[in-house]
């Protein structure tokens, strides 16, 4: 198994552009989330989907958007990116409970100028 | 709302000396709670986790125990290795949450031969 696989690893951005990070896993889990961590803040969370079709919103959702339409693959969309967007982007997994193991990504770091 | 709270690093030690990161945490019901590492340049992993009080959860030397009555779950390790330096995040997953992890702000480790 490859795990959760992230897309790209670094980019670089000027302001107003728009990009999608890519996130994929193997482990037929149910659960995918997407999380920024920034200094001093630790990982707080963008959207998160519980199925394929199935998205919502989490803490800090506002300039970006997600689909699920399969169970492997869960894209996060920059529409049009900003400074305050600079950040390191994280993509898990899990099975559908609250107990159990989430999966991380490698991280995409991103910089907005 | 729910909150992590967890002490700021960096904490610096040397090899063989004990290691403990203090973390509470405000939530309702019965959270699930979980220590995450993470090692430079990647994502997080699991360390361990505690999902009902008076649980401990230990892995690769390290434990924490959930402690209801002060709403805690240090994380602790005798004896540490330089191979230990990296960051340490606390974590709580409310009841009938679907896996959204509410984390700390994160405590850089740092162990010197």
């Amino acid at each position: 198994n490859a795990g959760v696989t992230q897309t790209p690893k670094f980019q670089v951005l000027k302001t107003g552009q728009s990009m999608t990070l890519q996130c994929a896993q193997d482990m037929n889990h149910e659960y995918m989330s997407w999380y920024r961590q920034d200094p001093g803040m630790g990982l707080r969370l963008i959207h998160y989907s519980v199925g394929a079709g199935i998205t919502d919103q989490g803490e800090v959702p506002n300039g970006y958007n997600v689909s699920r339409s399969t169970t492997e693959d869960f894209p996060l969309r920059l529409l049009s990116a900003a400074p305050s967007q600079t950040s390191v982007y994280f993509c898990a997994s899990s099975f559908n409970r609250d107990d159990y193991e989430q999966y991380f990504g490698p991280g995409t770091r991103l910089t907005v100028t | 709302g729910d909150s992590v709270t967890q002490m700021e690093g960096p904490v610096t030690l040397s090899e063989e000396a004990c290691l403990t990161i203090n973390c509470t945490y405000t939530a309702t019901g019965y959270p699930s709670l979980f220590w995450y590492v993470q090692y430079p340049g990647e994502g997080l992993q699991l360390l361990l986790k505690a999902t009902k009080a008076d649980d401990k959860g230990s892995n690769k030397g390290f434990e924490a125990t959930y402690r209801k009555e002060t709403t805690s779950f240090h994380l602790e390790k005798g004896s540490v290795q330089v191979s230990d330096s990296a960051v340490y995040f606390c974590a709580l997953s409310p009841t009938d949450s679907w896996g959204k992890l509410q984390f700390g702000a994160g405590t850089q480790v740092v162990v010197t031969p």
